[in-house]
Parts: C-alpha cells; structure tokens; sequence
C-alpha cells in the first residue's frame, strides 16, 4: 500500500539557512500534518491543513511557514534555522481521524 | 500538567509475558484515542484506534475508560520484536486537528 512519502530524507544545514521540507500525503488523503520531534522527545504538533485550508495550528514558530498545494502535498518552509530546529519532522496524512506518518526528514542544524 | 501521561517505564519483560499500559488524558472533549508504536528513530505506526466498546487485533488489545479518561493497551505473549516505544495519543475528533501525544512507554521484551 501506498504511504506517505517525505523529502528529503536527512538534511544538514547552517544557522541562519532556509530549509523546505517536503510531503506527499497517501492518495485519496485530504488532510496533511506536520510534527516535529527532538531527540527523547514525543512528537510535537506544528500545523494541519485540510483540503488546501489551514485547520489547526501547533506550537509552530513565526520562522517556519506551511501550504498545501493543489495536488494535496504540502510543503513546510523553515527560515532562519537554529540550533533548537534540529529533530525530526514527521509528515501524517489522514482520510478522517487515523493519521499516518511518513518516514520523516531528519534535519540537523550546525 | 501534560495533556496525555503515560508510565515512561522502561518496562523489561521475558518473551511470552503480557504486559499493559495505561495512559490518562486530562481534557474530557478529547473523542478519538489511539496507539502508535514508534521504533528508534522512525516514524510513528499506527498500532490500533481505541473504541468505546474495545478492540482486539491479535495479541494487542486497547481499552477506554472515558469516567476515568484512561486507555490501555494490553500485549499477550510478548515477542522480541515487540519491543519499542508505545506512544498513546488523543484528538478532537474534528478533520485536521492535531493529535496530542503521551511521552511514550518503552517496551524491552528479551529472551
């Protein structure tokens, strides 16, 4: 079965970079999810969207911005990156409440 | 106070034991309850959704007490890859609301 797919898989950056991150939801899922995790950490919500709408919206910084594009997948843009950004970023995708996770990007800032 | 608690244990059990989990959640609205299994460094599975009536798939079973605001998760006869993080989470019910998470349990089955 299809899942949800993420990318990049790792990225490394420097402080004050940008970084974009990048979901693709399972087909036929209208509703996409961003949370973050740091190490020995649950995950952490960031932002939703639901048919292209922004829905709910976490502990997300004023630094990182998130859409939904036509084709459902959705992107979560990262600017001037810190130390604190480095976690994982799980995407999830949803057809109704079950959400599930993609792989993740693990991003490492220096 | 967080949201949703959980034992973060570290539980250690022999295979073949059965062990459960409990986690409580302090916001009497919350409507869908779940639990994830997360394996170091991966993403988050969806292990079972968490009905009113309960719910069994195999040797997984998953309770909910809504009096109480608790669910658990029962494992029979443990296996070694059973072992990992178990991480229960709850939401509103409404399409695109956030799931909010426990800090997980972690699970360490041996031989």
């Amino acid at each position: 079965a299809a899942g949800v797919i993420q990318s990049p898989r790792h990225l490394i950056k420097e402080k004050r970079e940008t970084a974009t991150l990048k979901c693709y939801p399972i087909p036929r899922h209208d509703t996409v999810y961003w949370y973050q995790q740091g190490p020995g950490q649950d995950p952490q919500f960031l932002i939703s969207f639901y048919e292209k709408m922004q829905s709910d919206k976490g502990s997300i910084p004023d630094r990182f911005s998130a859409q939904q594009f036509s084709d459902y997948h959705s992107e979560l843009n990262m600017s001037s990156l810190e130390l604190g950004d480095s976690a994982l970023y799980f995407c999830a995708s949803s057809p109704r409440q079950e959400q599930f996770f993609g792989p993740g990007t693990r991003l490492t800032v220096l | 106070r967080k949201e949703v608690e959980q034992d973060p244990g570290p539980f250690n059990v022999p295979e073949g034991a059965t062990v459960a989990f409990n986690c409580t959640y302090s916001n009497s609205a919350s409507q869908s309850f779940f639990w994830y299994r997360q394996d170091c460094r991966k993403e988050p599975k969806l292990l079972m959704s968490v009905y009113s009536s309960g719910n069994e798939d195999g040797r997984f079973t998953a309770q909910l007490n809504r009096a109480s605001q608790y669910i658990s998760l029962l494992i029979r006869d443990s296996k070694l890859s059973d072992s990992a993080t178990y991480l229960c989470a709850v939401n509103f019910d409404q399409a695109g609301t956030a799931l909010i998470f426990g800090k997980g349990t972690t699970l360490s089955v041996s031989s």
